[in-house]
This record gives C-alpha cells, structure tokens and sequence, in this order.
C-alpha cells in the first residue's frame, strides 16, 4: 500500500475562499482522524471517523470547518470561508480497529500533510 | 480522561551523547503507548510502541522506550545520538481503542 496520500500537498489561497483538503486511507483501515498542527498549538484532533461514521468533532474549530468521508477510501476537509488563521498543516491518519488486531498493529499511519497558507 | 505529558518542549544533546525524552501517560485502562518522530515538512513515523507485550520496546534507528506502570512512563532513549536524530518526537497513547491523545512534542536538537 501507498500509505495514507493526502492532496494537495500545499496550498496558497486568498482570505475568504472554500479550500478543500483530500485524504486516501490505508486500504482497510477503519478509522480515519484528521489533525491540525500549527507551532502555537501543536498537534490538534478535529474529528475523527469510524467506518466512514464521524464518531467525535468536538475538535472541529467552527462551523466554517466540515468534514466527510463518503465512502471507505475518501475523505475531505472544508474550510468555507477561509481565514489566515487557518493557516497550519493538516494531516489524515488511518489506523485498524483494535479488535481486528489482537492488540497489534493499531497505530495511526499519517500522510504527508497538506500546508494551508491563507493569505 | 486519558492524557500525555512531555517532559521538555526542547532537548539538546552533543552528537554521541545519550537522547533521553520523557513520557508520562495518564490512563484509567491498560494503555498502548507510541513514539511518533516527525522530520521538517513531513508527516509523523512510528519509531516504536508498547501494546502490553515486553515492556522494553525497540524501534527503528536504535530507538528504545520501557513501558513503567509504577511511573506511568514511557520514556525514549538511544545511547547514541546522531545528527539525523536531530526532529520532533511526540509520545501518544491509545484512547480506549479509539483516536489517539498526542503529546505536546519535544523538539531534539543534536550538537556537533
């Protein structure tokens, strides 16, 4: 497997546009998170899913921020409208539930990042 | 509620000199512990982790952390650092078999 692809790998927009940010999971992963990192706050969780079900967005920002997962191998990140505080690089990670595993192999695997520069 | 704490947001060690970074958990079950080392501008690698099997664990580039549930710890060591070491390390625990609860980070700088 690829491992988890997340496009674009940057992206520049103007203050007030939608961007959207895609991520590939590992294939028969069942949870899909979605983290924010920026130097002031660190490593964020926005939401996560579970068999393409959000199960937490508690992380979620605001409501300019949505998150989808249509089907097992797409999910999406939407910010609507955008801001420069939106600036960070946002990660998908994928991982197998632990009761596939026995206990093993059931850490994150994370993508490349995509860096959102809102200007 | 589950938690991790780093000891040291920064950690500076000469090369050849010992790496040690600390991790406390916070967990109300058996955890499952990771080490995630992330390189500028790229996503987080696993080096190692613990799920209730030996609790010295070994990882990829001479990495090793011991599980102390006495401490709640689950500090990173390498006897040996090298310029590549040189990232972020974040510490993470298994949240009931569910997301993952991150660390804040040490940053590891390496000296010549």
């Amino acid at each position: 497997d690829a491992g988890v692809i997340q496009s674009p790998r940057h992206e520049v927009t103007e203050m007030g546009q939608e961007v959207t940010l895609r991520c590939k999971p590992i294939s028969g992963h069942d949870y899909l998170f979605w983290y924010r990192q920026t130097m002031m706050r660190g490593l964020e969780l926005l939401i996560y899913f579970n068999n393409n079900v959000p199960i937490d967005d508690s992380g979620m920002p605001e409501d300019r921020f949505s998150a989808k997962m249509p089907n097992a191998s797409f999910s999406t990140l939407k910010i609507q409208p955008s801001e420069p505080r939106d600036s960070a690089v946002y990660f998908c990670a994928s991982s197998l539930a632990r009761v596939w595993t026995g206990g093993e192999d059931t850490e994150a695997f994370f993508g490349q990042g995509t860096r959102l520069t809102v200007v | 509620a589950q938690s991790v704490t780093q000891l040291g947001s920064h950690v500076s060690v000469s090369e050849g000199a010992l790496v040690l970074l600390r991790c406390n958990y916070s967990s109300s079950v058996p955890p499952y512990l990771f080490w995630y080392v992330q390189y500028p501008n790229q996503g987080l690698q696993l080096l190692l982790k613990y799920t209730s099997a030996a609790t010295l664990v070994k990882g990829i580039n001479g990495f090793e952390a011991e599980f102390k549930k006495s401490e709640t710890s689950f500090h990173l060591t390498k006897p040996s650092a090298h310029m590549s070491d040189a990232a972020e390390y974040f510490c993470a625990l298994d949240n009931y078999g569910q997301n993952f609860v991150f660390g804040p980070g040490t940053r590891l700088s390496v000296l010549p």
